[in-house]
């Protein structure tokens, strides 16, 4: 299998379940990033992760919470939710931060 | 502080017309810019980037851009629309120091064709 890739495609969950997203990458990139993307408002960069380091927390709050134990995995856990976390949560990598990002194709999150 | 704003979040055209999205950004320093497509139901793709070589950027499904300094410009165009150009499209800049860099995106523009 080629290109980044996300699961699950979709996911409803309660506020107070825990669950993870998961994001695969098979390009040999260095960096790997999540984004969320919400109806009406610009893609919000949460994590970069550069050679498993966390480079980048741009202020997510801390019921979302991410792991990355190489540099082909990436993770996201989840606890505590609230509905307005509800959005399409994206997946990206590159070989350098001012290489061309390769997206997976999301999880569709449904706070319930 | 550098940004990107994309001007009309929706643009409709017919099928063969010019296709024109616009993008501004600002910026300190030389940036580098992109346009990203995203079809229903999927990630983020690339269409082209500009990266301070020649400034008028060619990409794929025939989209091209130009960067205007002067301007602080990097429209998207494309000189006649399909009916699979239908898509939302996003602008982002590069921002940050050496090695810590990151994109930040417009708002989107959606744009739909018409029969």
């Amino acid at each position: 299998e080629t290109g980044v890739t996300q699961t699950p495609r979709h996911l409803v969950m309660g506020m107070t379940n825990k669950k993870s997203l998961k994001c695969e990458q098979h390009l040999g990139h260095n960096a790997m990033y999540w984004y969320k993307q919400s109806a009406k408002k610009p893609l919000e960069l949460m994590f970069v992760y550069n050679f498993k380091e966390q480079t980048e927390n741009n202020s997510v709050p801390s019921r979302f919470s991410p792991e990355c134990p190489n540099s082909s995995h990436l993770f996201l856990h989840l606890h505590t939710l609230q509905p307005e976390d509800s959005a399409l949560y994206l997946c990206a990598s590159s070989q350098d931060f001012l290489d061309t990002q390769y997206f997976g194709p999301g999880t569709r999150l449904t706070v319930l | 502080a550098q940004s990107v704003t994309q001007l009309g979040s929706h643009v409709s055209v017919s099928e063969g017309a010019l296709v024109l999205l616009r993008c501004n950004y600002s910026s300190s320093v030389p940036p580098y810019l992109f346009w990203y497509v995203q079809y229903p139901n999927q990630g983020l793709q690339l269409l082209l980037k500009y990266t301070s070589a020649a400034t008028l950027v060619k990409g794929i499904n025939g989209f091209e851009a130009e960067f205007k300094k002067s301007e602080t410009s990097f429209h998207l165009t494309k000189p006649s629309a399909h009916m699979s150009d239908a898509a939302e499209y996003f602008c982002a800049v590069s921002v940050g120091p050496q090695g810590a860099q990151k994109l930040v995106f417009g708002q989107g523009t959606r744009l739909t064709i018409n029969p």
